[in-house]
């Protein structure tokens, strides 16, 4: 059974500190591994999809990396800005089948 | 704009009342999925459907049916069954190719 933890479970920064959030994962028979971000209160934004193929992701200020080898994908956010403030999940897929999330990471940039 | 609709954001309702979370999709995905999200439990999934009129029970399927009888659209029934419904649900639906998910804005149900 795929099991995903993410480390750490909160993390708070000052303003325009580069960051990591840390994903693994136990079965690296993966067919894609998703970034999302949860604003309190509201629904999942997808931020990142990794194929299995793939070794990084950007976008904007946003890198995702996959090492399927060692079961781990980094989301490093540079130059972190108050409106990152959010929880942070990761997700990973085997082929024809669900998603497992992470718990997710609790990220506040301050002011 | 296309996107996920979940209507209503906020639902009460009375213990042992049957209840309808409506969920509609115009990405024309053809997989749908509803989950349950607690406080400290991450997301489970409740159902998924990879196509109109065809369901599969996730982790915690108990108290709870769905039905597709369209492919724009996904409700969720929580039963009198379910022991403790109080939850925020969220629908999602998937690309074909990529699986690539996309999320709803979510329905906090309270029960009292």
């Amino acid at each position: 059974k795929q099991e995903v933890t993410q480390i750490p479970a909160a993390l708070s920064v000052p303003e325009g500190e580069n960051l990591v959030l840390n994903c693994s994962f136990t079965d690296s028979a993966i067919y894609n591994l998703q970034w999302f971000r949860q604003d309190p209160g509201k629904g999942l934004t997808s931020l990142l999809l990794i194929q299995s193929s793939q070794r990084e992701q950007t976008s904007g200020r946003l890198n995702a990396s996959l090492d399927k080898s060692s079961g781990r994908s980094t989301l490093y956010i540079a130059a972190s800005q108050p409106g990152d403030s959010a929880t942070y999940l990761c997700a990973v897929r085997r082929r024809g089948s669900r998603l497992t999330f992470g718990e997710g990471t609790q990220l506040t940039v301050n002011p | 704009d296309g996107g996920i609709t979940q209507s209503p954001k906020y639902l009460f309702r009375k213990e042992g009342q049957n209840v309808t979370l409506s969920c509609e999709q115009n990405l024309n995905h053809d997989a749908m999925y509803w989950y349950r999200q607690d406080p400290g439990q991450g997301l489970r999934l409740i159902y998924y459907s990879q196509i109109v009129n065809d369901f599969q029970k996730g982790d915690i399927a108990e108290g709870y049916s769905v039905s597709r009888e369209k492919k724009e659209s996904f409700p969720l029934t929580v039963t009198s069954a379910q022991k403790n419904p109080t939850a925020f649900y969220l629908c999602a639906s998937s690309t074909d190719v990529t699986y690539e998910q996309y999320f709803g804005p979510g329905t906090r149900l309270t029960v009292t």
